[in-house]
């Protein structure tokens, strides 16, 4: 099993430009979560989703979207990239119930120029 | 609103005892889970209370006191590869969503 991959790792953007994050997972989780972790902080919750075809806020959604049309995949949108976008974005998942464990992606480092 | 407070950096030498403490301040608290995180990774789960009281898990051991607000996660027969940021998060009761607070670094001299 691959576990949680994210696509791209690496990614420099121009203010204004937009582009989606992939997520996907081999394990069969309902749950999924993207994050983002700014320098020497933790991570912050931007939105998550509890199964197929749902999704909801986080601590700090506003400038992102997401889709969760399939369950093995979450994606995360920026329309129009800001450079405090910049950022560490990791996604997570876990299985439906009181599971007590998250499982992170590699993560993605973006930058806005 | 919710808070965590944790220290932001702690060092000690190799086979010392750490204790990084985390206290909380949130409502509809349902538990608190520990992540580490080496430099350019992921975080990785490490432990996880739900109820009052000490889990061991190798040489690394997390505490809960519900009634406190209050957990440590206890670093020991510390090694070089345990340099790295500690993470505690509060997990509430609707769902699975964590909080996280930001961070205590430890690095583990020779």
């Amino acid at each position: 099993n691959a576990g949680v991959t994210q696509t791209p790792k690496f990614r420099v953007l121009k203010t204004g430009q937009s582009m989606t994050l992939l997520c996907a997972q081999d394990m069969n989780h309902e749950y999924m979560y993207w994050y983002r972790q700014d320098p020497g902080m933790g991570l912050r919750l931007i939105h998550y989703s509890v199964g197929e075809g749902t999704t909801a806020k986080g601590e700090v959604p506003d400038g992102y979207n997401v889709s969760r049309l399939k369950k093995q995949n979450f994606l995360l949108g920026l329309e129009s990239a800001a450079p405090s976008q910049t950022s560490v974005y990791f996604c997570a998942s876990n299985p439906q119930g009181p599971y007590n464990e998250q499982f992170f992606g590699p993560g993605t480092r973006l930058t806005v120029l | 609103g919710q808070s965590l407070e944790q220290p932001s950096e702690v060092t000690a030498v190799e086979g010392a005892i750490v204790q990084i403490n985390c206290t909380y301040q949130t409502s509809g608290f349902y538990g608190l889970s520990w992540y580490q995180q080496h430099d350019g990774g992921a975080p990785t789960f490490l432990s996880y209370n739900g109820l009052d009281g000490l889990e061991e898990t190798g040489r690394f051991s997390s505490f809960l006191s519900r009634s406190d607000s209050y957990g440590y996660l206890l670093l020991q027969e510390l090694q070089m590869k345990d340099s790295a940021s500690y993470f505690c998060a509060v997990r509430k009761a609707a769902g699975n969503k964590l909080t996280f607070g930001g961070g205590t670094r430890v690095l583990v001299k020779p």
